[in-house]
């Protein structure tokens, strides 16, 4: 157990309301990182963390944002949902000298 | 363009029928390749890390291989708490950890 938590874990929105993620660590890992999960895809990027405050865009960041103000906390906006972006999200954190990607519980979202 | 591609999609098995999982790979520099484990509704679960052609590692009925273009995941004797979707990704050098990931294969066994 990685000690990783999303909050929350089922949300449905409306087209058009902005919507944020929340996912927590305890173990203070340096790396953190938003996947979104679709049928027919592998999971795919959505932006990634370094360190407070040092985030960088993955292969899908067009219509999200992410922030990092504490080690233990990284938030995924959606600044105004699209029915595109219906998904399960999943936040990951890397450990060990592998660096070895871990995975939290997912936060499954609809919007209508 | 760095790729991942997991064969066959799906693969339904009877129990003890053993079998094998490929994922391919087109990536310039291999740093590692990890294979996971999901089941429905949960996250993915790492299972192992190969870094080199011709490396093993093994974990009760599942044994991961590695070559220089693929990698194989043979599961020996499966039951019915085995099914469950198996994932490979790749690390590409210089990718700041970043992995890139396959579709999986979805594994159903039957008792």
């Amino acid at each position: 157990d990685a000690g990783i938590t999303q909050s929350p874990r089922h949300k449905v929105t409306e087209t058009g309301t902005p919507v944020t993620l929340r996912c927590h660590q305890t173990e203070n890992h340096r790396y953190m990182y938003w996947y979104r999960q679709d049928p027919g895809h592998g999971l795919r990027l959505i932006h990634y963390s370094y360190g407070v405050k040092d985030t960088d865009k993955g292969e899908v960041s067009d219509g999200y944002s992410v922030s990092r103000s504490k080690t233990e906390d990284f938030l995924l906006t959606l600044e105004s949902a699209t029915s595109s972006q219906t998904s399960v999200y999943f936040c990951a954190i890397s450990a060990g000298l592998e660096e070895t990607q871990y995975f939290g519980p997912g936060t499954r979202l609809l919007v209508l | 363009e760095d790729q991942v591609t997991q064969s066959p999609e799906a693969l339904r098995l009877q129990e003890g029928e053993s079998s094998s999982l490929n994922c391919s790979y087109t990536v310039s520099g291999l740093r590692g390749l990890f294979w996971y484990r999901q089941d429905p509704g949960k996250g993915p679960e790492f299972l192992f890390t190969l870094y080199s052609a011709g490396e093993e590692k093994e974990k009760e009925r599942l044994k991961a291989t590695l070559t220089k273009k693929e990698s194989f995941l043979h599961i020996t004797a499966p039951k019915p708490e085995d099914s469950a979707t198996y994932l490979c990704a790749v690390q590409a050098p210089g990718s700041n950890y970043q992995l890139i990931w396959g579709a999986g294969t979805k594994l159903i066994i039957k008792p």
